[in-house]
């Protein structure tokens, strides 16, 4: 089946720096990226959607500065969260979909991000 | 109105019982729905997804949709303790073909 291997799994960092977080799609060629938070005993929320190639589509209320997406490859996409605060902390989880299947959406193991 | 909108739970259920979850969405363009287990501190794992109205059979599990209420829900006969988990529902948003999930309901089977 579809896999997508998603780097780091944990991380800490202090506030103010940046983390990248990867998502490989090791078994087929992700041409959309989803990029999902969520919080504490909370749903995911969709932040994010990038296309292989084009600019990604932030969903409202998401800081495109902030949260900087690359999507060159059709099998990389990353996130990084730049300047980090405490409240940035949370569980990142993407989510890849290959081209004309509208039923497989493949998901990351999740990065839980800590910032200090 | 939320998106998608689902009882946050618990539901409490007697190992064996069947286990009934429930989900409905404000958009009624949406075409195809997702049911995803998750565990503390995990990523969701794909149960099923149905696109037609009616049921869909997997298992233990079963998907009943019905478009014109604009509800999908899932059964699980024969619960189990390692059934115990939040249960997200997630729709296909046709705008931007994105999934948009539920607050997900936390299942509790006891032994």
């Amino acid at each position: 089946g579809a896999v997508v291997s998603q780097h780091p799994s944990w991380v800490i960092c202090k506030s103010g720096t940046s983390v990248k977080i990867e998502c490989r799609s090791l078994d087929f060629q992700a041409t959309t990226m989803f990029w999902y938070r969520q919080f504490p005993k909370q749903s995911l929320m969709l932040m994010a959607t990038s296309n292989e190639g084009s600019k990604a589509t932030y969903e409202q209320g998401v800081e495109k500065d902030k949260f900087l997406i690359n999507h060159a490859s059709l099998t990389l996409s990353t996130l990084t969260v730049t300047s980090a605060h405490p409240e940035d902390s949370s569980f990142y989880i993407c989510s890849g979909r290959k081209t004309g299947d509208n039923y497989g959406y493949t998901f990351g193991s999740g990065t839980r991000l800590t910032v200090v | 109105q939320k998106e998608v909108e689902q009882n946050s739970g618990p539901l409490s259920v007697p190992e064996g019982a069947i286990a009934s979850l429930n989900c409905t969405y404000s958009d009624r363009g949406s075409q195809s729905f997702f049911w995803y287990r998750q565990y503390s501190g995990k990523s969701p794992e794909l149960i099923m997804f149905i696109y037609s109205n009616g049921d869909k059979e997997d298992g233990r599990f079963t998907a009943q949709l019905n478009k014109a209420s604009q509800y999908v829900s899932l059964l699980i006969r024969d619960s189990q303790p390692s059934d115990s988990a939040t249960y997200l529902c997630a729709v296909n948003i046709r705008y931007g073909n994105k999934l948009v999930f539920g607050a997900g309901t936390i299942l509790r089977v006891k032994s």
